[in-house]
C-alpha cells in the first residue's frame, strides 16, 4: 500500500525551531518529487516547498523561505522539513505530497498532480 | 507568482443538483491545473489532474475543464458525500499555488 506518514509536529514558543519527518512506503521513493502543504486553522491550502526526486532541486514559498529546509533522505525513504525561527503564523497542519506526474494523450505531455498525501502533522507556534 | 481565485468562494445546493466551481489564474498556466477534494480533518483528494482528466476511482460526476487561465470543476448530480471544500492547483510554475477553496455546503 501507498503510504506517507508525517510526524514531528508539537507546540513550540515563537523563534524556536522544530523538524518534520515523512516516511514514504509502498512505492520507489526516489523516482518521485515531494513536497509539504500546509494549512492553518480555518484556512484554505498553501504549497510550502518541494524538491526534486534526485533531491538536486528545491524550492519554497516566499512565506518560508530562508527559514524552512526541505531535504529527503532516498536511503531512508524519508522527507524532513527543517523548519527554523517559527512564527505565529506557521502554525498549521503539516501535509507531505507527492508528486506524480501522469501521461496525457489529449495533450502529448507529462502533466502533475499531488496524488498520495500523509495524514498531516500539526505544528502550534505559541508562547 | 501566479495567484489562483476560485468562485464562488462557498456553494450551497442540494442532492441532484449540478454545481460548477471556476478558478482564474493569473497567468497562464496552460493545462497543468489539478483540483482536490478535502473533508473536515482529512488530506485533500486529487480528484482530476491535467484540467479535465479524472484521477483513478474518481467517479465520472466529476468533470474539468478550461485552460490557460479559466478552469472549471462541474459535479454533474451531487451525492452526500460530495460535500466538502474544493482547491484548485496549478503545477505550472514554483511556487504552486492553490485557489482559496470553495466550501460546498448542503442547502
Amino acid at each position: 500500500e501507498v503510504q506517507l506518514l508525517e510526524s514531528g509536529g508539537g507546540l513550540v514558543q515563537p523563534g524556536e525551531s522544530l523538524r518534520l519527518s515523512c516516511a514514504a512506503s509502498g512505492f520507489t521513493f526516489s523516482n518521485y518529487a515531494m513536497n509539504w502543504v500546509r494549512q492553518a486553522p480555518g484556512k484554505g491550502l498553501e504549497w510550502v516547498s518541494a524538491i526534486s526526486g534526485s533531491g538536486d532541486s528545491i524550492y519554497h514559498a516566499d512565506s518560508v523561505k530562508g527559514r524552512f529546509t526541505i531535504s529527503r533522505d532516498n536511503s531512508e525513504n524519508t522527507l524532513h522539513l527543517h523548519m527554523n525561527s517559527l512564527r505565529g503564523e506557521d502554525t498549521a497542519v503539516y501535509y507531505c505530497a507527492k508528486r506524480n506526474e501522469f501521461w496525457s494523450g489529449s495533450y502529448g505531455g507529462y502533466y502533475f498532480g499531488m496524488d498520495v498525501w500523509g495524514q498531516g502533522t500539526t505544528v502550534t507556534v505559541s508562547s | 507568482d501566479i495567484q489562483l481565485t476560485q468562485s464562488p468562494s462557498f456553494l450551497s445546493a442540494s442532492v441532484g443538483d449540478r454545481v460548477t466551481i471556476t478558478c482564474r489564474a493569473s497567468q497562464g498556466v496552460s493545462s497543468f491545473l489539478a483540483w482536490y477534494q478535502q473533508k473536515p480533518g482529512k488530506a485533500p483528494k486529487l480528484l482530476i489532474y491535467a484540467a479535465s482528466t479524472l484521477q483513478s476511482g474518481v467517479p465520472s460526476r466529476f468533470s474539468g475543464g478550461g485552460s490557460g487561465t479559466e478552469f472549471t470543476l462541474t459535479i454533474s448530480s451531487l451525492q452526500p458525500e460530495d460535500f466538502a471544500t474544493y482547491s484548485c492547483q496549478q503545477l505550472n510554475t514554483y511556487p504552486y499555488t492553490f485557489g482559496q477553496g470553495t466550501k460546498l455546503e448542503i442547502k
